[in-house]
């Protein structure tokens, strides 16, 4: 099976702060991303990566940074967080580029910005 | 600019009759359609996927149905249980090749609530 892990369930940050989400996959999937889910606005890609030191941007990338040193971590990074991140950050990962491989999704942060 | 739309927030069915949840994108690239589905507290997960090439694809219980020509397509679950109660995401991608393959384009979601 498949596993992908965050490393917080629920986060409480505040205002300025830098943030860090960690998210890790045990499969050895190429590829990984970030989103948020917010009500009614579905899932929204922030970034993912393909490869090792490899990030591309998502559909709203604005105030947020990856990193992923290692195959099996990525990273997001808000490097000063806003109340307007506040939201759920969802992690996934993918086998490859094959569109068709289906993405693994970890649980979830909850984040709050205060 | 929501790309892929799932205009109906929520849904409510009894148990054993067609839940059916509908998806409408404007972007004529997206070739590959995929639902996902989610509990709460937990991530989404895969349920079910088709290509442009087909207008249906069946797995047990659910059904995806594609109109190419209205941009819609439609999830089909019969007959319908309290389990499936969850969130139903649509999404798109499109065969744009490099660094684009395995980016998926979410809808809004549809909390589907199946009572016994």
């Amino acid at each position: 099976d498949v596993k992908v892990t965050q490393s917080s369930r629920y986060l409480v940050k505040r205002t300025g702060e830098k943030v860090f989400l960690e998210c890790v996959q045990d499969m050895d999937h190429e590829n990984m991303f970030w989103y948020r889910q917010d009500p009614g606005l579905g899932l929204r890609l922030i970034y993912f990566s393909y490869d090792v030191k490899m990030k591309e941007k998502g559909d709203i990338p604005e105030g947020y940074s990856v990193s992923r040193e290692k195959k099996e971590r990525f990273s997001l990074i808000l490097e000063s967080a806003s109340t307007n991140q506040t939201s759920m950050y969802l992690c996934a990962s993918s086998l490859n580029r094959d569109r068709t491989n289906e993405q693994f999704f970890g649980p979830g942060t909850r984040l709050t910005v205060l | 600019d929501q790309q892929v739309k799932q205009n109906s927030p929520s849904l409510s069915v009894q148990e054993g009759r067609i839940s059916i949840l509908n998806c409408d994108y404007t972007n004529s690239m997206f070739d590959y359609f995929l639902w996902y589905k989610k509990y709460p507290a937990e991530g989404p997960t895969f349920l079910i996927s088709i290509s442009s090439i087909k207008d249906k694809n069946e797995d047990g219980r659910f059904t995806v149905f594609l109109n190419k020509s209205a941009k819609h397509l439609s999830l089909h679950i019969v007959p319908s249980q309290p389990g499936d109660s969850a969130v139903y995401f649509c999404a798109a991608s499109s065969n744009t090749g490099g660094t684009s393959y395995g980016k998926l384009t979410f809808g809004q979601g549809t909390i589907l609530t199946v009572h016994p």
